[in-house]
């Protein structure tokens, strides 16, 4: 398997625009994270997933922020409209079940808004 | 609210063993212990996770005092290439399985 695979690597964009982030979870997961890094506030958890249903979305910072699970495969994080301060790296991580097992993480999406 | 307390940044001689302390006074009895680190610009890495019961696999070694407040991961034989942030975290099972990152240690092995 190639592990989790996120898309795009690099997103540069205006005020304003929307924002797509895209996750492939390894094959035959079935919990999928989504984190945002910055140098203020560390690796923060913005919401998870288990079998495509969010369980914890505390961590959205606001209604901008929206994430889906179309299918048990793939997610997306959507950020509608983008603001400067929504500049990061997003990572998502996958894992198999809720016990004790261990998070692949992906390679983060570096998020420049101007 | 923070479960662990790690020291902010440590340095380490390439070669020699590198210990990581942890210290999780509030760890409930069915929380685990998990380490991770991440690598400048690139995604957290698992390294190991344990109960009670010390641990070693071909990353490093974790060990867990008897009472379970304390931990430390030891990399038996530091490289430059394991400079980089570690990060001890408490995790629960089932519908506490959060992985809650604090700060972390940032380690730097020195040639």
């Amino acid at each position: 398997d190639a592990g989790v695979i996120q898309s795009p690597r690099h997103e540069v964009t205006e005020m304003g625009q929307e924002v797509t982030l895209r996750c492939k979870l390894i094959s035959g997961h079935n919990s999928l994270f989504w984190y945002r890094q910055t140098m203020m506030r560390g690796l923060e958890l913005l919401i998870y997933f288990n079998n495509n249903v969010p369980i914890d979305d505390s961590g959205m910072p606001e209604d901008r922020f929206s994430a889906k699970m179309p299918n048990a495969s793939f997610s997306t994080l959507k950020i509608q409209p983008s603001e400067p301060r929504d500049s990061a790296v997003y990572f998502c991580a996958s894992s198999l079940g809720t016990g004790v097992t261990e998070a692949f993480f992906g390679q983060g999406t570096r998020l420049t808004v101007v | 609210d923070a479960k662990t307390t790690q020291p902010p940044s440590m340095d380490c001689a390439e070669g020699r063993a590198a210990n990581l302390p942890c210290n999780h006074s509030t760890i409930s009895g069915n929380e685990y212990v998990y380490w991770y680190r991440q690598i400048h610009s690139q995604g957290p890495q698992y390294i190991i996770h344990g109960l009670k019961n010390n641990e070693t696999n071909e990353m490093a070694s974790l060990i867990i005092t008897e009472d379970r407040k304390s931990s430390t991961l030891i990399l038996p034989h530091a490289t430059l290439r394991d400079t980089a942030v570690y990060y001890c975290i408490v995790r629960g099972r089932g519908s506490d399985y959060k992985l809650s990152f604090g700060a972390g240690t940032t380690v730097t092995v020195r040639a």
